[in-house]
């Protein structure tokens, strides 16, 4: 069992909806990451929330954006989604983004399908 | 240059064998290195880390780490059909951490 839980598993959403994914850590870590994930290629990291403070990989679009209404918590909000957004989406929490020895634990996924 | 670089494989062995895989860096500031296992469609999930030079051991799994030659490898004793996945090195760097693109591992029964 996981304690960085992930829901929806799965979503299909059409080009037009708006969608979220939601993430919840229950470990008690102060960072918490949203990766994408292509077949056959590794994690590519999206956003990292931490102390508070969001960090955002200036490539990924403005149809992502993420929430953290607490320190446990961190949704993605999907909207006006392309088909080459489809992917394994993947949360993960970290003890702390300052200590060099806090490795990640990510949760289930959400495999998302864009039609 | 891509600051993790792996094998992508496949890497097979034989049921019993000893795997070997292998990962190499190019920022010398790296102080984290991490090994993780990924089935086809599931998440990665730790089974290593390992932060000083040496070997670290952890049942049939072994971490070896050279910093002088940015190398970090991990060798699985005994291999199982259930070990068969893509395992990808991760790298810690400046505020970041950096992953490999995964070997994958087929263990032939």
């Amino acid at each position: 069992d996981t304690e960085v839980t992930q829901t929806p598993k799965h979503l299909v959403m059409g080009m037009t909806n708006k969608k979220s994914l939601k993430c919840e850590q229950h470990m008690g870590h102060r960072a918490m990451y949203w990766y994408k994930q292509k077949a056959k290629k590794p994690p590519e990291l999206m956003f990292v929330y931490s102390y508070e403070k969001l960090s955002i990989n200036e490539s990924v679009p403005s149809r992502f954006s993420p929430e953290c209404p607490n320190s446990s918590l961190l949704n993605l909000h999907l909207h006006a989604l392309q088909p080459e957004d489809s992917a394994l989406y993947l949360c993960a929490s970290s003890q702390d983004l300052r200590s060099y020895n806090s490795p990640l634990h990510f949760g289930n996924g959400t495999r998302l399908t864009v039609t | 240059q891509k600051e993790v670089e792996q094998n992508s494989g496949p890497l097979s062995v034989p049921e019993g064998a000893i795997a070997s895989l292998n990962c190499t860096y190019s920022d010398r500031g790296s102080q984290s290195f991490f090994w993780y296992r990924q089935y086809s469609g599931k998440s990665p999930e730790l089974i290593m880390s390992i932060y000083s030079n040496g070997d670290k051991e952890d049942g049939r799994f072994t971490a070896q780490l050279n910093k002088a030659s940015q190398y970090v490898s991990l060798l699985i004793r005994d291999s199982q059909p259930s070990d068969s996945a893509t395992y990808l090195c991760a790298v810690t760097g400046a505020n970041n951490l950096f992953f490999g693109t995964g070997t994958r591992l087929t263990v032939i029964p």
